[in-house]
């Protein structure tokens, strides 16, 4: 069964600080893997993609890493904003697929 | 405009109740979803719909079904509401490129 693992489940940081967010998949075959930012009460919207190939990549303070190998990505915030402030979801989708597998998410919260 | 709209926004209703979400696109995509996200257990599939005849469950069907009106339109019922229904529910259409664009949510509550 294909499944997405995140974590932490939940994170606090001070304004300015970087943070790290984890992303573990068993998903098979394997097309490419997106972060997405969900603001509160809102629905989510797609900060990257990464596919097979390409190792990190980046969208403004935001920082994508995929190690294909060993079924890992991260999420690297730098110098956070209050508007960082959301639910981070990392997102799976499978070759020959259109039904992605989604994790339960980080929410993290930036406090001034 | 929003390229995903839906309707209503917020809606309480009584155990019993029929409802229907309703959700319109104007990104041309083929491919729909309807998903409830509760807190703790992220999105969680419910129906999806790949055209106007192809209507597929998801992984919590049970209790819900779905009409996909026309390729712009693609509604989830409740034919009996339940407590244990409420929650956030979301609509999004998909890309070619596996890109997912979400509504902004119906919340529901189920009395």
């Amino acid at each position: 069964k294909n499944q997405v693992e995140q974590s932490p489940q939940s994170l606090i940081i001070l304004e300015g600080k970087n943070c790290t967010l984890q992303c573990n998949y068993t998903v098979s075959p394997f097309s490419n893997l997106r972060w997405y930012k969900q603001d509160t009460g809102r629905g989510p919207v797609s900060l990257t993609i990464m596919t097979f190939s390409e190792n990190t990549k980046s969208n403004g303070r935001y920082t994508a890493t995929l190690d294909a190998d060993t079924k890992q990505s991260s999420l690297h915030i730098t110098a956070s904003q209050l508007s960082d402030s959301a639910s981070y979801i990392c997102v799976v989708a499978s070759g020959g697929s259109y039904i992605p597998t989604f994790g339960r998410g980080t929410s993290l919260i930036v406090h001034p | 405009d929003a390229d995903v709209t839906q309707t209503p926004r917020n809606r309480i209703t009584k155990t019993g109740k029929r409802i229907m979400l309703e959700c319109s696109q104007t990104k041309g995509h083929d491919r729909m979803y309807w998903y409830r996200q509760d807190p703790g257990l992220g999105l969680r599939l419910i129906y999806y719909s790949f055209d106007v005849k192809d209507i597929n469950k998801g992984e919590i069907s049970d209790g819900y079904s779905v009409s996909r009106q026309a390729q712009a339109k693609f509604s989830l019922s409740l034919e009996s509401a339940i407590p244990n229904q409420t929650a956030l529910y979301f609509c999004a259409t998909q890309d070619r490129g596996d890109e997912q664009f979400f509504g902004p949510g119906t919340r529901l509550t189920v009395l």
